[in-house]
This record gives C-alpha cells, sequence and structure tokens, in this order.
C-alpha cells in the first residue's frame, strides 16, 4: 500500500557510470517531482512533471534527465555520475489541480554513493 | 523570489515540555506555508498547511502552526513534547505568484529528552 515508491534504496556506483532511480505513485496524482537532499539534510527541487509535462526545471546539469512515462512514474537518469551527485534523492507527488494547493507525499528516498 | 529561515539548527527541550521550531518566510504574492517533519532515514511527512483563513492551524500528531502576516512567521508549536517527536523539521512556502515551486528551508533538528 505504499503511497509513492523508489527503487532502489541504495546505490553505490563508480564515477562516470550511468545509473536511473524509478518512482512510482498509486495516489492518483497529477505532478511529481524529484528533490536532492545533499549530506547538510538541505532540500532543492530539482524537476517537476505534470500530466507528463515538464513544468519546473531548476538549474541542474544536463547529465541529469527525467522521464515521465505516465502520470504515476517519475523516473531519473544520471549520465557521467560525479563525486558530487552523492546525495539522497526524493521523489514526491501532489495533486495540481487543487490550485498547486496540495501538499506533496514523499518517498522513502534513494541514497546514491559515488566512489 | 521565494525564500524560508529557519534560524535554528537545532532546538532542545524536555519531555512534557511546549515546542516551538522558528520560521520565517519571503514571498512576493500569497503565501502557501507548509510545515514537514523527516525521521531518521525516511522520506518527508506532511504535518500542516497554511492556506487562507485561520491563522492558527492544527496538523498531524498534536501540532500546530500560528500564521502571522505581520512577522512574516510561522513557527511550529507543540503543547507537550514527546520523545518521539525528535526528527528533523522543515518548513516550505510556496509562493502564488511562482508557479508550483516549493522552497524549503534549511531545517531544524529537535532533540526532546526524557
Amino acid at each position: 500500500d505504499t503511497a509513492v515508491s523508489q527503487t532502489p534504496k541504495y546505490l553505490v556506483t563508480q564515477m562516470g557510470n550511468d545509473k536511473s532511480i524509478k518512482c512510482e505513485q498509486n495516489l492518483g496524482h497529477d505532478t511529481m517531482y524529484w528533490y536532492k537532499q545533499d549530506s547538510k539534510k538541505f532540500l532543492k527541487i530539482m524537476f517537476s512533471y505534470n500530466n507528463k509535462e515538464l513544468i519546473i526545471n531548476e538549474t541542474v546539469p544536463n547529465r541529469f534527465s527525467p522521464k515521465s512515462p505516465d502520470k504515476a512514474h517519475l523516473n531519473l537518469h544520471i549520465n557521467s555520475l560525479e563525486l558530487g551527485d552523492s546525495a539522497v534523492y526524493f521523489c514526491a507527488s501532489s495533486y495540481l489541480g487543487l490550485a498547486g494547493l496540495g501538499e506533496q507525499y514523499f518517498g522513502p528516498g534513494t541514497r546514491l554513493t559515488v566512489t | 523570489a521565494q525564500s524560508v529561515a529557519q534560524p535554528e539548527d537545532q532546538v532542545n527541550v524536555a519531555e512534557g515540555n511546549p515546542l516551538t521550531v522558528k520560521c520565517t518566510y519571503s514571498v512576493s504574492g500569497n503565501p502557501y506555508l507548509f510545515w514537514y517533519v523527516q525521521y531518521p532515514n525516511r522520506g518527508l511527512q506532511f504535518l500542516l498547511k497554511y492556506i487562507t483563513g485561520d491563522n492558527l492551524v492544527k496538523g498531524s500528531y498534536g501540532f500546530e502552526a500560528e500564521f502571522n502576516k505581520s512577522q512574516t512567521s510561522f513557527h511550529l508549536k507543540k503543547p507537550s513534547a514527546l520523545v518521539s517527536d525528535s526528527a528533523l523539521y522543515f518548513c516550505a512556502v510556496r509562493d502564488e505568484a511562482a508557479g508550483n515551486k516549493l522552497t524549503f528551508g534549511g531545517g531544524t533538528r529537535v532533540l526532546v529528552k526524557p
């Protein structure tokens, strides 16, 4: 019955590799997000999709590419991983139809470690 | 541009005592304010939100927050803290004029001692 799920939970990889993180929500929400939480716990939005359309695209290296195959899924692909990409990545979802007033529901996070 | 400040990195409180976590914000339009809690190795959980109406908002787990427009603050409060309230708390703001983007504060770690 998990509302927002992410896979994998942990990801350890070497510099230069390409990796993907998957996110799925079963809440019927129309908007999904990716956040990055650094080692100091600072949380920053990266991307947001509404009904498969990109609506928020913060200043993120173009090595990061989100893909939304449908409203319930938002994946994050990262090319040429760098040490500075090490962080916890959170997926979230909300219902934008409430004029953007709906709270966001977060997944459990994916801890990415680049060595 | 919208921004959120949580001036305290950590708040220590004895169990049973009142708990307050401070938050101030800056927006250009009407603010929509949220509080989230993060337990160790977990995602963020929604506690409460202020959209409009009554300045005192009640949320989950006995928490409440007071919206103060003149002081641009949205402090989180709990009358009697529990050890299980120990966690990381985030304040967030969405500026009506800035689209759907939610900006988070830096977080405040709460430690409730028995």
